[in-house]
């Protein structure tokens, strides 16, 4: 099936800084997805990465905070701005593989705010 | 607003023993619903399931869904330490986006 190279792995930053996470899947899918899963909680999706226009953005995210591209249907980033200890999380990149009916995920960044 | 609920949240057993976790949600649009394996960041997938009834199965992992009842189960047999993680649920309801359950932590002494 296909596989998601996601990267960084993890990162340590300091507050007020941006951080920016790329995916690249290695064939073309049609939806990519965000996920952050914070400290002992489940999975929360931030927004969906259409490719050619603007993100879908899930309640409770915007997109100044989280800004996302779409250049092509094998790559997206994420950019978490501004962040804060509050952003200390797990980031994780998503897209389906209808062929083996199963949404993989990248590696997972972890993502530790000072 | 679509909804998917684990049990237990957590569970200590012995190697050998059988678990059984559950999973049940609402969701407007149900599609499918799907089993993951977390140990360290990424999910790991194991099953996905679209129709009632059906069993899935994975050497010692199964998994049934039921839709009339909106549940599903995830049977672990002859547990051992490597199957200590956490296990999650999600469903997907449409746009292909899931919603996930908090999960259940499961841990396998020797």
């Amino acid at each position: 099936s296909a596989v998601i190279s996601q990267k960084p792995s993890r990162d340590i930053c300091q507050r007020g800084t941006s951080l920016t996470i790329q995916c690249q899947v290695d064939s073309q899918v049609t939806m990519m997805f965000w996920y952050r899963q914070q400290p002992g909680q489940s999975l929360t999706l931030i927004a969906t990465a259409n490719q050619g226009s603007e993100a879908t953005y899930e309640s409770g995210f915007v997109i100044d905070k989280f800004p996302i591209s779409r250049p092509n249907l094998t790559f997206s980033t994420l950019t978490v701005s501004n962040m804060s200890p509050e952003d200390s999380s797990i980031y994780l990149c998503s897209a389906w593989d209808r062929i083996f009916e199963k949404l993989f995920f990248g590696s997972g960044t972890q993502l530790s705010v000072l | 607003e679509d909804k998917v609920v684990q049990s237990p949240l957590s569970l200590v057993v012995h190697e050998g023993d059988t678990v059984t976790l559950n999973c049940s949600y609402e969701v407007t649009n149900f599609r499918s619903l799907l089993w993951y394996k977390q140990e360290k960041k990424a999910p790991t997938f194991l099953f996905m399931l679209t129709s009632s009834g059906i069993e899935k199965k994975s050497g010692r992992l199964s998994s049934i869904l039921d839709k009339k009842e909106l549940f599903s189960i995830l049977n672990i047999t002859a547990t051992q330490t490597g199957d200590s993680a956490v296990y999650l649920c999600a469903v997907e309801g449409g746009s292909e986006k899931l919603v996930f359950g908090k999960g259940t932590k499961l841990t396998v002494n020797p």
